[in-house]
């Protein structure tokens, strides 16, 4: 069975710097994907960038990027340039490639503060 | 392009009760899962219906069931609730079962609450 785990339950920092969140992972499969969501107090999950295990090159969305180790089994965010808006709770994900379903398997999640 | 809606918001029932969740999925999607997050933990598989039949199930008891529409809208239904349901229930749309990109678009949930 697929396992996510994020062992840092908050993080904080400041405007402007930069942060990263941790992710491992545990799976037997060679095809998945990754995913980090956000969800802010308005509860609603959004989803902030997605990585391909197939794809070497890290996934990068604006300020957003990944270091996905593969080997490893490991998926981390950077976040640059940290904006208020930024504070969320952040969740790592996994889901196999070709089920059945488009089943996620959640983290338990880093609750950021962006402070000022 | 109308984005993935759930309703009620916040409901509070007791226990024993029945409680119907609803969720109206993305325009343009055939799949609806639907997760249960409990308070300060990542969200929970509970099952995933395409093109309205349930193709898969997370570890959760037959006291949750659920429906899927030919809109594509869905239910969740919870019978005999229990003190330990108290959670956000959330609802994803996508397209394709389990063959799509992946990508999930997420409601703001439905909260409920059993005394």
């Amino acid at each position: 069975a697929q396992t996510v785990t994020q062992s840092q339950p908050e993080m904080s920092v400041q405007e402007a710097e930069t942060v990263t969140l941790s992710c491992t992972y545990d799976t037997s499969e060679n095809n998945y994907y990754l995913f980090w969501y956000k969800q802010p107090p308005s509860r609603q999950m959004i989803l902030v960038i997605r990585q391909e295990a197939y794809k070497q090159q890290n996934a990068t969305e604006n300020r957003f990027s990944v270091n996905f180790q593969k080997a490893a089994k490991s998926f981390s965010l950077k976040i640059s340039d940290s904006q208020l808006g930024d504070t969320a709770m952040y969740f790592c994900a996994f889901m196999n490639y070709g089920g059945a379903t488009n089943k996620l398997i959640f983290g338990t999640g880093t609750l950021l503060a962006v402070q000022p | 392009e109308t984005g993935v809606t759930q309703s009620p918001t916040h409901l509070i029932k007791t226990r024993g009760q029945q409680v119907t969740l609803r969720c109206s999925s993305q325009s343009g999607h055939n799949t609806v899962s639907w997760y249960q997050q409990a308070l300060g933990q990542g969200p929970q598989f509970i099952f995933q219906y395409y093109r309205e039949e349930e193709n898969g199930r997370g570890n959760f008891p037959p006291r949750f069931s659920g429906l899927q529409f030919p809109n594509y809208s869905s239910e969740l239904n919870v019978n005999a609730l229990e003190l330990d349901d108290s959670a956000l229930y959330l609802c994803a749309s996508s397209f394709g079962g389990g063959a799509g990109t992946g990508e999930l678009f997420f409601g703001e949930g439905s909260r409920l609450t059993v005394l």
